[in-house]
């Protein structure tokens, strides 16, 4: 059975910084991209970033450049996203998604308020 | 970067057929944009459908197909259920980034 398991959300001022993991099991992680995407309440979807399977290529959209950091840890089939310099704009339910695998996590909902 | 676009809502009678696009401002959606098809339902994960433009999980009901139409990609509801009202998001590849359609919500009335 395929699991995907995001953790780390959690309510954080501006300015500050939450790192979120994503533990998979169920299929061979080391395989696929991997995403994290993201819906803000009541919108919809934005791709955040994605790594590549041995995490040497990475892409992020252009609102994150600079302040998020995606990476990957095959040994421990698990997915990490680095949030720092965060904004109110950032608040959003948080999803790790293989792509091709078709696989979504239950999302961990990031707040950014003070 | 790149602006991909739905219709923000559609609706299709029970039994009916009904087709969703998925366009882009640089120009025709083709094959090498691996568009990707996903459904959500209220309150509900998102769900993978299509990838690749037309190819299917085993979890993907038979009605919905994907396809490039007129220089989009499109979803074809074939057969419409009342469960298939959700909102539908397309994806496509644009070099290294990948870029959401706005979504469409479909009614199923």
């Amino acid at each position: 059975e395929v699991q995907v398991m995001e953790s780390g959300g959690g309510v954080v001022q501006p300015g500050g910084s939450l790192r979120l993991s994503c533990a998979v099991s169920g299929f061979t992680f080391s395989s696929y991209w991997m995403s994290w995407v993201r819906q803000a309440p009541g919108k919809g979807l934005e791709l955040v970033a994605k790594i590549n399977e041995d995490g040497s290529e990475k892409y992020y959209v252009d609102s994150v450049k600079g302040r998020f950091t995606i990476s990957r840890d095959n040994a421990k089939n698990s997915l990490y996203l680095q949030m720092n310099s965060l904004r109110a704009e950032d608040t959003a339910v948080y999803y790790c998604l293989s792509e091709r695998g078709g696989y979504w996590g239950q999302g961990t909902l990031v707040t950014v308020s003070s | 970067q790149a602006v991909v676009t739905q219709e923000p809502s559609l609706t299709v009678s029970p039994g009916g057929t009904v087709t969703l696009t998925c366009g882009s401002n640089t120009g025709a959606v083709t094959g090498g944009h691996s568009p990707f098809w996903f459904q959500q339902k209220p309150g509900q994960v998102p769900r993978t459908l299509i990838y690749d433009t037309s190819n299917k999980y085993s979890w993907t009901p038979a009605r919905f197909s994907g396809s490039l139409l007129g220089g989009k990609a499109a979803l074809t509801l074939s057969g419409a259920q009342p469960e298939d009202e959700a909102d539908y998001y397309c994806l496509i590849s644009y070099g290294g980034g990948r870029v959401f359609g706005g979504g469409t919500k479909l009614t199923v009335l």
